[in-house]
C-alpha cells in the first residue's frame, strides 16, 4: 500500500535560519506529491503540489522537487519566519478503482524563535 | 462562499447524545472525505464518497454514521460516543478524473465528549 514517512519534529529554528523537512513515500503506480500546512486551530491548507517526476513545487518561499529516484519530496525554505510555525504534512495521491486516496505522513512541527 | 465550509467548530457532547456533524462544498467536486485528527496521533482517514458512493470505510465504529445526500453535502451522524472520539474532525474534497488533484480542507469540528 502507499505511505508517507516524513522527519519527526518538533523542528526549531530561528528566525531567518534555512529550513528542510524531509520526506519519502512508498506508492504504487504514479502519485501525485502535497505539502500541506496546518496552523493551530485550522484545517489543513495545501502549500504546494508536483505531479510528475523533476517537477518543482513552489509557493510562499516554500519549495519541494519530486524525485522518482529517491522517492523523496523534501521541503525546502531559504529563510523562515515566525509566521511559518505550523504543523507541515506530506501527502500522495493515487487513483485507484476510480477514487482517490489521499495518504498523509504524520506532521513535522516547526517552531521559529524571533 | 467558496471553500469548503464545516460546522459546527466547536461541540461538546455527552455520551448519551446524538449531534450531527456537517460539511458543505462549494467547489464543484465530487468526492468527499472524513478524517479524524487526534493529538499525537496521525490524520486518520475514516470515509470517503465517491460520486456519492462510499468507497471506502476504514473500520470506523458504527457510533460514527456517514451520510452524502449529494455532491456538494457531507454529514458524520455521532451517537454514543466515547471520551477518546474527542478530536479535531477535518471535512476535505476533491476532484477524482484522470489526474488526482490536492484534497481542499474544511477548518474542522473540534469535539469534545464528556
Amino acid at each position: 500500500g502507499n505511505s508517507v514517512t516524513q522527519m519527526e519534529g518538533p523542528v526549531t529554528l530561528s528566525e531567518e535560519a534555512f529550513l528542510t523537512i524531509n520526506c519519502t513515500y512508498t506508492a504504487t503506480g504514479y502519485p501525485s506529491l502535497f505539502w500541506y500546512v496546518q496552523y493551530p486551530g485550522e484545517g489543513l491548507q495545501l502549500l504546494l503540489k508536483a505531479t510528475k517526476a523533476d517537477d518543482k513545487g513552489s509557493n510562499k518561499g516554500f519549495e519541494a522537487t519530486y524525485r522518482k529516484e529517491t522517492t523523496s519530496f523534501h521541503l525546502e525554505k531559504g529563510s523562515v519566519q515566525v509566521s511559518d510555525s505550523a504543523v507541515y504534512f506530506c501527502a500522495l495521491s493515487t487513483i485507484s478503482g476510480g477514487s482517490y486516496i489521499p495518504t498523509f505522513g504524520r506532521g513535522t512541527s516547526l517552531i521559529v524563535h524571533p | 462562499e467558496t471553500g469548503v465550509t464545516q460546522t459546527p467548530r466547536h461541540l461538546v457532547m455527552g455520551m448519551t447524545n446524538k449531534k450531527s456533524l456537517k460539511c458543505e462544498q462549494h467547489l464543484g467536486h465530487n468526492a468527499m472525505y472524513w478524517y479524524k485528527q487526534s493529538a499525537k496521533k496521525p490524520l486518520e482517514l475514516m470515509f470517503v464518497y465517491s460520486l456519492e458512493e462510499r468507497v471506502e470505510n476504514n473500520s470506523v465504529p458504527s457510533r460514527f454514521s456517514p451520510e452524502c445526500p449529494n455532491s456538494s453535502h457531507l454529514f458524520l451522524h455521532l451517537h454514543t460516543l466515547q471520551p477518546e472520539d474527542s478530536a479535531l474532525y477535518l471535512c476535505a474534497s476533491s476532484q477524482v478524473d484522470i489526474w488526482s488533484t490536492e484534497a481542499f480542507f474544511g477548518q474542522g469540528t473540534r469535539l469534545t465528549v464528556v
